[in-house]
């Protein structure tokens, strides 16, 4: 168990709809991470957050969304959806401790998106 | 675009080391290698990482050469439950940056 948690684990919705997936970093980490993983592109990083800002961005399609709460948990939006946003989607969270060298990254179980 | 190449796959046998090498030719100084590994579907799990001595912990051994531009993880006796994909990951030191995944060495155990 890596502490961190999404929810939920299983989301089955239809073209053109909207959904929205919860994660809650572990304790203490401040950096949370999304991660997409489909069967044809592997998994590719779609945004960061530090502490409720946006630090990073990735291959993130403009119909997606995130945003990092003063508690820190973060919920990714999928709006518009595709059958190819059929993926599975994991968050990861980090301490980014300030020295910089032991910033591993710890993975959530992951959602499982179907788009139908 | 990963800078990393890693074989697509490997057997071993059961109880036996496994040896996943990895190179990371353009390897600039301020980056280290990170493994992570990811059994079927669940989340990416942390091994190790390293900067340019040798590196050991619970889970394995990480060999980087003298000149950094490749390394190889050694699971020491393998298990079954050592079957994953594993990822080789060069990340610069100020680590608080995104993983950038390749395909991976999909490791088989053999009983």
């Amino acid at each position: 168990d890596s502490g961190v948690t999404q929810t939920p684990k299983h989301l089955i919705t239809a073209t053109g709809q909207r959904v929205t997936l919860r994660c809650s970093p572990r304790s203490g980490d401040l950096s949370v991470y999304w991660y997409q993983q489909s069967l044809d592109q592997g998994l590719q990083f779609l945004i960061q957050y530090y502490n409720g800002e946006e630090r990073a961005k990735g291959n993130i399609l403009e119909r997606f969304s995130a945003q990092q709460f003063p508690d820190l948990h973060s919920e990714l939006n999928l709006s518009s959806l595709e059958l190819g946003d059929s993926a599975l989607y994991f968050c990861a969270s980090s301490v980014d401790r300030s020295s910089g060298t032991y910033n591993e990254q710890f993975f959530g179980p992951g959602t499982r998106l179907t788009v139908l | 675009d990963a800078k990393t190449t890693q074989p697509p796959s490997m057997d071993c046998a059961e109880g036996r080391a496994a040896n996943l090498p990895c190179n990371h030719s353009t390897i600039s100084g301020n980056e280290y290698v990170y493994w992570y590994r990811q059994i079927h579907s669940q989340g990416p799990q942390y091994i190790i990482h390293g900067l340019k001595n040798n590196e050991t912990n619970e889970m394995a051994s990480l060999i980087i050469t003298e000149d950094r531009k490749s390394s190889t993880l050694i699971l020491p006796h393998a298990t079954l439950r050592d079957t994953a994909v594993y990822y080789c990951i060069v990340r610069p030191y100020s680590g608080n940056t995104p993983l950038v995944f390749g395909k991976g060495t999909r490791l088989s155990v053999i009983a």
